[in-house]
């Protein structure tokens, strides 16, 4: 069966630091891997999403950005940290076209301070 | 542009007070309609996919039903256990393939 890790969980970070979150899936090859933000528990917000190694599409002009070094490994960075790119991330994978929806790691919470 | 537009954005319902929530939709060529559960601080699990018009799935309490324009998620006799935040999400056809565009989400908050 197919697993998507996430980490960390929580996070503090303060402001002009960098950042660095990583997405892990197993259990499937060539996925689709997604970026999301989430503010105050509502909406999400599509940040990256990948269709293979090097291949990224941003889709928000902002302070973030994306890689995809391995097949299911995907990398969410920051040179340096703003307040406003405080919120709760989430990486997704699916399948080709996403047929079937995504999957979705446990999320991280990341608080600029 | 894909849009797609979820009501109430809280509902506050007794327990084994039956009601729905709605998911209106506007995209170019709908290749799926999903719906997840959010829990606080955790991450959307799936519940549904629906694919076309007529089209109903069900599991426990909760049935969804799909329309041209909107879908619905029923809940039957909810209790405490089902209060979380509902997201609908549309996998609009075209350029947008693959990219679901996801409402802001319903709080269901059920009381005791």
């Amino acid at each position: 069966s197919q697993t998507i890790h996430q980490w960390p969980a929580t996070l503090v970070q303060p402001v002009g630091s960098p950042l660095s979150l990583e997405c892990t899936v197993e259990g499937t090859s060539n996925p689709n891997l997604y970026w999301y933000r989430q503010a105050a528990g509502r909406g999400l917000q599509l940040l990256f999403y990948s269709v293979g190694i090097g291949q990224i599409s941003s889709e928000v002009p902002q302070n973030l950005s994306a890689s995809r070094p391995q097949d299911r490994q995907f990398i969410l960075s920051s040179k340096k940290l703003l307040l406003s790119d405080s919120g709760f991330y989430l990486c997704a994978w699916s399948r080709d076209r996403a047929a079937d929806g995504y999957t979705f790691g446990s999320g991280t919470r990341l608080t600029v301070v | 542009e894909d849009q797609v537009t979820q009501s109430p954005e809280a509902l506050r319902l007794q327990e084994g007070e039956s009601s729905s929530l709605n998911c209106s939709y506007t995209v170019s060529g709908l290749r799926g309609l999903f719906w997840y559960r959010q829990d606080p601080g955790k991450g959307p699990e799936f519940l549904f996919t629906l694919y076309s018009a007529g089209e109903e799935k069900e599991k426990e309490r909760l049935k969804a039903t799909l329309t041209k324009k909107e879908s619905f998620l029923h809940i039957t006799a909810p209790k405490p256990e089902d209060s979380a935040t509902y997201l609908c999400a549309a996998n609009a056809g075209g350029t947008s393939y693959g990219k679901l565009t996801f409402g802001q989400g319903t709080i269901l908050t059920v009381h005791p």
